[in-house]
């Protein structure tokens, strides 16, 4: 099993709906975090987490929430979704300040 | 704010040939630096990293020097594998920033027979 795992892998969706994706570990680690990537324009991080009671803001939170329901869980989720929202989401997990991250599959999410 | 630029992409190589894919970077402090690499729907994994200037990462065959005098990482292979087609994404990070990366957009290679 993989010790990242994001759910769903791929999702449609259509303007308006609210979604919500996933994320779980098995790394035991504490730092967590959501990207976004669009062709051309690499990874961009949409929220942090370094704990259950420490959530952040990356370069491009808006239109986007967070909730981390515990250290394993860390769930992005998009209020009301619009098409420039269709991308490709990771998440991924840190045990450290290093900057080696662990990455999940991604989960691609298409607003219709 | 912190920035990586790469080259673009993509490069189409036969099997065997060199491999040269440029990275530079600014930064404020002095950063950390790696390569991502991503296979065909998979997830970003770490290649290798250089945590100081002059420091030579390696892994799998590829390598990348610090270089802080003209602000790169560039990553090389001698010979390249059809295994080796994928997405090469350069990215640092700063002391204090949390381990926060920055990424560049990302290079795709492509390793014909």
């Amino acid at each position: 099993d993989a010790d990242v795992t994001q759910t769903p892998r791929n999702r449609i969706t259509k303007t308006g709906k609210r979604i919500m994706l996933e994320c779980s570990q098995t790394k035991g680690h504490d730092r967590m975090y959501w990207y976004r990537q669009d062709p051309g324009l690499g990874l961009r991080l949409i929220y942090y987490s370094f704990d259950v009671k420490d959530i952040n803001k990356g370069e491009i939170s808006d239109g986007y929430s967070v909730s981390r329901q515990a250290q394993a869980k860390f769930s992005l989720s998009l209020e009301s979704a619009i098409p420039n929202q269709t991308a490709l989401y990771f998440c991924a997990t840190s045990g450290d300040g290093s900057g080696e991250l662990f990455f999940g599959e991604g989960s691609r999410l298409t607003v219709l | 704010g912190d920035s990586v630029t790469q080259m673009e992409g993509p490069v189409t190589l036969s099997e065997e040939a060199c491999l040269t894919i440029n990275c530079t970077y600014t930064a404020t402090g002095y950063p950390s630096l790696f390569w991502y690499v991503q296979y065909p729907g998979e997830g970003l994994q770490l290649l290798l990293k250089a945590t100081k200037a002059d420091d030579k990462g390696s892994n799998k065959g590829f390598e990348a020097t610090y270089r802080k005098e003209t602000t790169s990482f560039h990553l090389e292979k001698g010979s390249v594998q059809v295994s080796d087609s994928a997405v090469y994404f350069c990215a640092l990070t700063t002391r204090g920033t949390a381990s926060k990366l920055t990424f560049g957009t990302g290079t795709r290679l492509q390793v014909t027979l």
